[in-house]
């Protein structure tokens, strides 16, 4: 298996823009995560599902994230509109069968916001 | 006060050295991960353990529940092992992580 593939690798954009990160799971994995790693807050869960349905978003810093995950093997987080804080390393992971199990990180997209 | 708290934050010894990583908790949880960055930023899951002691290599981790502690051990270290090391608690499906672990070892 090729692992968790996450897309583009890095983005630069301007404030305001629109930009929406992907992530391809691990085949047959049921849990997808979105995690954000800045230096000031480490790692953070933004939001996570479960057989393609959000379970907890309340890690999503302000209505202006979205993360949808409309089948088992495609997940989006889009930041509409970008701000400079927003700049930080976006993570996806996924897991097999229950949240009790390893998580397998993607590279992260290095998202800088000008 | 952080939910979950490691030291030291950094630390550097030299190839061959014995080192110990420590994690504090103040939550309850269902399991206790530790994780491993590189400097090219790819994060790699090293252990996820409920009870005892889990060994890897030259990787040891061990969890106290009762303490609400863990420790990460790496026997004879090379520096191949420089890295940030990462210790996350598991709630339910949640993750709370702690600050991570600056490693360097030196040949």
């Amino acid at each position: 298996d090729a692992g968790v593939i996450q897309s583009p690798r890095h983005e630069v954009t301007e404030m305001g823009q629109e930009v929406t990160l992907r992530c391809k799971p691990i085949s047959g994995h049921d849990y997808l995560f979105w995690y954000r790693q800045t230096m000031m807050r480490g790692l953070e869960l933004l939001i996570y599902f479960n057989n393609n349905v959000p379970i907890d978003d309340s890690g999503m810093p302000e209505d202006r994230f979205s993360a949808k995950m409309p089948n088992a093997s495609f997940s989006t987080l889009k930041i509409q509109p970008s701000e400079p804080r927003d700049s930080a390393v976006y993570f996806c992971a996924s897991s097999l069968a229950d949240a009790y199990n390893e998580q397998f990180f993607g590279p992260g997209t290095r998202l800088t916001v000008l | 006060k952080n939910e979950v708290e490691q030291s030291p934050q950094n630390l550097t010894a030299q190839e061959g050295e014995f080192i110990t990583i420590n994690c504090s908790y103040s939550v309850g949880i269902s399991a206790l991960h530790w994780l491993q960055q590189h400097p090219g930023g790819g994060i790699v899951s090293l252990f996820m353990l409920s009870s005892g002691k889990k060994k890897h290599g030259r990787l040891i981790a061990t969890i106290n529940i009762q303490e609400k502690h863990s420790s990460l051990h790496i026997t004879a270290s090379h520096p191949r092992d420089s890295a940030v090391y990462i210790c996350a608690v598991g709630s339910g499906s949640r993750l709370t992580f702690g600050e991570g672990t600056q490693l360097t070892v030196n040949p």
